[in-house]
């Protein structure tokens, strides 16, 4: 498969720690984020999203946290696994007609 | 289910030569994307359609075209190819537009010479 993001910021875990990946976005008016995970060759895969109206939002292992004062978006992921390891991506929707992604951040998780 | 399926998965072209991007999708999404992902970057759009007939520009439409003709495909063109257009394209689909779940292709990689 290709590799893309050769030069991106890398987190690197031990399996079973926790992860925080971190975003900052751009635009104040921006209303709904969304976060994306792309293993090697593959597309993105939707793990989860917030509106501006929370701060926070837990899935399953995940925890997406949104401070709209610092313009800053994190992802929490628990008891992380080597399955995910991965490219992850935040992106933010403005006035629902745009969606605009960030470069991207590789996780890596070692045993 | 297949869900978005794109071809070709990757693709030489000559600069000048001309070719179409197909994508296909079986979840009955009014919405399609087409959007274009190079090294270190994240993923711009290309073009994208609200439905069957209606289609329009994203953030980097230059050199490309669409067409919906269908609900299922989403074919995206490139006229003269330009090594700028070197890159791994994904088609997508959605059922809310924007502001929910992109359903992402596999990716079609191209390369220019």
């Amino acid at each position: 498969g290709e590799s893309v993001g050769l030069h991106l910021p890398t987190l690197s875990v031990q399996e079973g720690d926790n992860s925080i990946i971190n975003c900052a976005y751009s635009n104040s008016a921006s209303d709904y984020f969304i976060w994306y995970k792309q293993e090697s060759g593959k597309g993105p895969q939707f793990i989860i999203d917030i509106r501006s109206n929370m701060d926070k939002r837990q899935g399953q292992r995940v925890t997406v946290l949104l401070n709209k004062t610092v313009k800053h978006l994190s992802l929490q992921i628990a008891a992380t696994q080597p399955g995910d390891s991965a490219v992850y991506f935040c992106a933010e929707n403005i006035n629902t007609d745009k969606l605009i992604f960030g470069t991207g951040t590789r996780l890596q998780v070692f045993p | 289910n297949a869900g978005v399926t794109q071809t070709p998965k990757f693709r030489i072209l000559k600069i000048g030569q001309s070719m179409t991007l197909q994508c296909a999708q079986d979840m009955n999404h009014n919405y399609m994307y087409w959007y274009r992902q190079d090294p270190g970057m994240g993923l711009k759009l290309i073009y994208y359609s609200v439905g069957a007939g209606i289609t329009d520009k994203g953030e980097v439409p230059n050199g490309y075209n669409v067409s919906r003709s269908t609900t299922e495909d989403f074919p995206l063109r490139l006229e003269l190819a330009a090594p700028s257009q070197t890159s791994v394209y994904f088609c997508a689909s959605s059922k809310t537009g924007f502001t929910g779940e992109l359903f992402f292709g596999e990716g079609s990689r191209l390369t220019v010479l």
